[in-house]
């Protein structure tokens, strides 16, 4: 069962375009959604995190953006430089004392220059 | 500071043969994760340890794969007898104790190939 669906699994954007990327949970007790970013031949790296009591975080460049009826949330990444190729991946934990990160399956994004 | 430290990063062996991966995790942290990605599946948690426990270990995969955290400083993933379906790339990463950042911090992965 794939508790974090993300979409879609690669993406081509022209430099200075904008980046969306999307996921959809199903469990209700998520309550930590962070996007970790990963270049080739390195492990992923913590980029930016929400939480559901608010509907939308920015970072520079970087929007995340929620919608807690919905079950979804997104990644927006503005003025897309090529630098910013790499895979992007969505995952969510739930309360309590579970410390257990789940993770979307990734897109890849290529900001073409 | 260094990050996490994983050894080798490159591990090619034969089915049948024992392959024992390193994780140095970052010093202080106490929590610290196995990781396994593939294409097909993505990124998997195997297990997870709290200050040197395992505390789930529902992800690992069968009985031949194992891991252990002797000390805060060092852990081991092990596969034995190793088989070409455990090919992946496999990620150690570690965290400091709280789960109002749950920043993880991942090592740059060990890429095993099983022929």
């Amino acid at each position: 069962q794939q508790q974090v669906k993300q979409s879609p699994q690669s993406l081509i954007v022209q430099k200075g375009g904008i980046s969306i990327i999307n996921c959809a949970y199903e469990n209700t007790a998520f309550d930590y959604f962070p996007w970790y970013q990963q270049f080739p031949g390195k492990g992923p790296a913590l980029l930016i995190a929400i939480r559901p009591d608010v509907s939308e975080k920015k970072e520079g460049r970087f929007t995340i953006s929620f919608n807690k009826s919905a079950k979804q949330f997104s990644l927006h990444i503005m003025d897309s430089q090529p630098g910013d190729s790499a895979t992007y991946f969505c995952a969510a934990m739930s309360g309590g004392s579970n410390y257990k990160l789940t993770f979307g399956k990734g897109t890849l994004l290529t900001v073409n220059p | 500071d260094a990050g996490v430290i994983q050894s080798p990063r490159h591990e090619v062996t034969e089915m049948g043969q024992e392959v024992t991966l390193r994780c140095k995790p970052i010093s202080g942290h106490d929590y610290l994760f196995w990781y396994r990605q593939t294409m097909m599946r993505g990124l998997e948690l195997l297990i997870y340890f709290n200050n040197n426990v395992p505390i789930d270990d529902s992800g690992m995969p069968e009985d031949r794969f194992s891991a252990k955290m002797p000390n805060a400083s060092f852990s081991t993933l092990k596969i034995q007898p190793s088989e070409p379906r455990d090919s992946a790339v496999y990620f150690c990463a570690s965290s400091l104790g709280t789960r109002n950042t749950g920043e993880l911090f991942f090592g740059e992965g060990s890429r095993l190939t099983v022929l």
